[in-house]
């Protein structure tokens, strides 16, 4: 049981690129989400979706999203920024509120 | 929205030591749980607590929601028991929040 599953660990990306990052489980949860940890603070929530083909974002523009099925939740940066330079994480539960269980991160770096 | 608040910012324990770690929140929650994230950047997770007591070998957590806080005890601390803990909770809207953390460190 391998829970959830974020791919790649590290990545170093120029200004201006795009890019994806992978977030899979295989618990059959509804809900997922993706937040973003800057250094010495706690995580952000970017983006969520309650249930496949449903999306919801907290924060601006920058991050897109699509829940195409149960089990993959990607997040993508459309055009890199360095403000967008941090660890990203993704989560996954049952149902919105209930435990939430971590993917153990992407470090992301744009130059 | 809801605020999340941690306490200490920072702790630093001999091995052997017990510890309290205190986490305020603003408005009623569905939902709190407790993390531990280890050197790796790894969350994993400790307590799912919205009200009441749990106990976990050397680890136990209480939440009073009526009076809006959260505690997390850590009893004969080991080295391993170093990293950042923290508190993540549920708003009655849905909304997750994260506190900011505490960094324990345990000296051998």
């Amino acid at each position: 049981n391998a829970g959830v599953t974020q791919t790649p660990k590290f990545h170093i990306l120029k200004t201006g690129q795009s890019m994806t990052l992978q977030c899979a489980q295989d618990m059959n949860h509804g809900y997922m989400s993706w937040y973003r940890q800057d250094p010495g603070m706690g995580l952000r929530l970017i983006y969520y979706s309650a249930a496949a083909g449903t999306t919801d974002k907290e924060v601006p523009n920058g991050y897109n999203v699509s829940r195409l099925n149960t089990e993959d939740f990607p997040l993508r940066l459309v055009s890199a920024a360095p403000s967008q330079t941090s660890v990203y994480l993704c989560a996954s539960s049952y149902g919105e509120g209930t435990e939430a269980f971590f993917g153990q991160g992407t470090r992301l770096t744009v130059v | 929205g809801i605020q999340v608040e941690q306490s200490p910012p920072d702790l630093i324990l001999q091995e052997g030591a017990n510890s309290t770690l205190r986490c305020n929140f603003s408005d009623s929650v569905n939902n709190l749980q407790w993390f531990h994230q280890n050197p790796w950047g790894q969350l994993i997770n400790l307590f799912y607590i919205p009200s009441g007591t749990k106990q976990n070998g050397r680890l136990s957590a209480t939440t009073v929601a009526t009076e809006r806080y959260s505690l997390l005890y850590i009893s004969s601390s080991q080295t391993t028991d170093s990293g950042v803990y923290f508190c993540a909770v549920v708003s009655n809207a849905g909304k997750s929040t994260f506190g900011d953390g505490t960094t324990l460190t345990v000296k051998p």
